[in-house]
């Protein structure tokens, strides 16, 4: 089985931190997605990374930037967090054309 | 542009009932397409995929899917739903341009009556 983890459930952060949010896989898969999820709007692109150090902007992007040093390993980052990025963050790879994801991670920004 | 629809947003079945949840979609060609579940507080978990052959696929949970071209839908049932099934349901179509992205639907909620 896929197994893709997420290093924290829950995050609370305040408004101007640096936040990053980390995600691993375990089946030396090449593309690594973040979304986020918002009721009512479904799953939103943040970014995309389909090997290492190789990323693509999804379709909102702004006020987030990633890191994929290691291919198992696919990193978040929020450079000032704001209120407006409370959300449900969701790490994804690909399989088969499928993708699989982790847990989630729930973040409140206050 | 590619899009996915589901028209409901909550739907409330019996247990022991049958259940379909609706899905539409918009797509230049041969879509790629998919049914992910979500428990509260969870991530997505995938259901089943069709990407081409028989039109009626299999999933797990005792779920399936028709995908029907005519009237681009690709719609979930189960013919009897347990009290577990309760969760969010998104459809999810392959993007044109990647291959490996993909496109939700909003989702359609499920509870269950008991």
């Amino acid at each position: 089985d896929v197994k893709v983890t997420q290093s924290s459930r829950y995050l609370v952060k305040r408004t101007g931190e640096k936040v990053f949010l980390e995600c691993v896989q375990d089946m030396d898969h090449e593309n690594m997605f973040w979304y986020r999820q918002d009721p009512g709007l479904g799953l939103r692109l943040i970014y995309f990374s389909y090997d290492v150090k190789m990323k693509e902007k999804g379709d909102i992007p702004e006020g987030y930037s990633v890191s994929r040093e290691k291919k198992e390993r696919f990193s978040l980052i929020l450079e000032s967090a704001s209120t407006n990025q409370t959300s449900m963050y969701l790490c994804a790879t690909t399989g088969g054309r499928a993708q699989y994801f982790g847990p989630g991670t729930r973040l409140l920004v206050l | 542009a590619q899009s996915v629809t589901q028209p409901d947003i909550h739907i409330t079945v019996s247990e022991g009932a049958s259940l379909e949840l609706r899905c539409n979609y918009s797509y230049g060609a041969t879509p790629y397409l998919f049914w992910y579940v979500q428990s509260p507080g969870q991530g997505l978990q995938l259901l089943l995929k069709y990407f081409s052959g028989d039109t009626l696929v299999q999933g797990i949970k005792g779920f399936e899917a028709e995908f029907k071209r005519s009237q681009s839908s690709f719609n979930l049932r189960k013919p009897s739903v347990h009290w577990s099934d309760a969760a969010e349901y998104f459809c999810a179509v392959g993007r044109e341009s990647s291959a490996s992205k993909i496109i939700f639907g909003s989702g359609t909620r499920l509870s269950i009556r008991p």
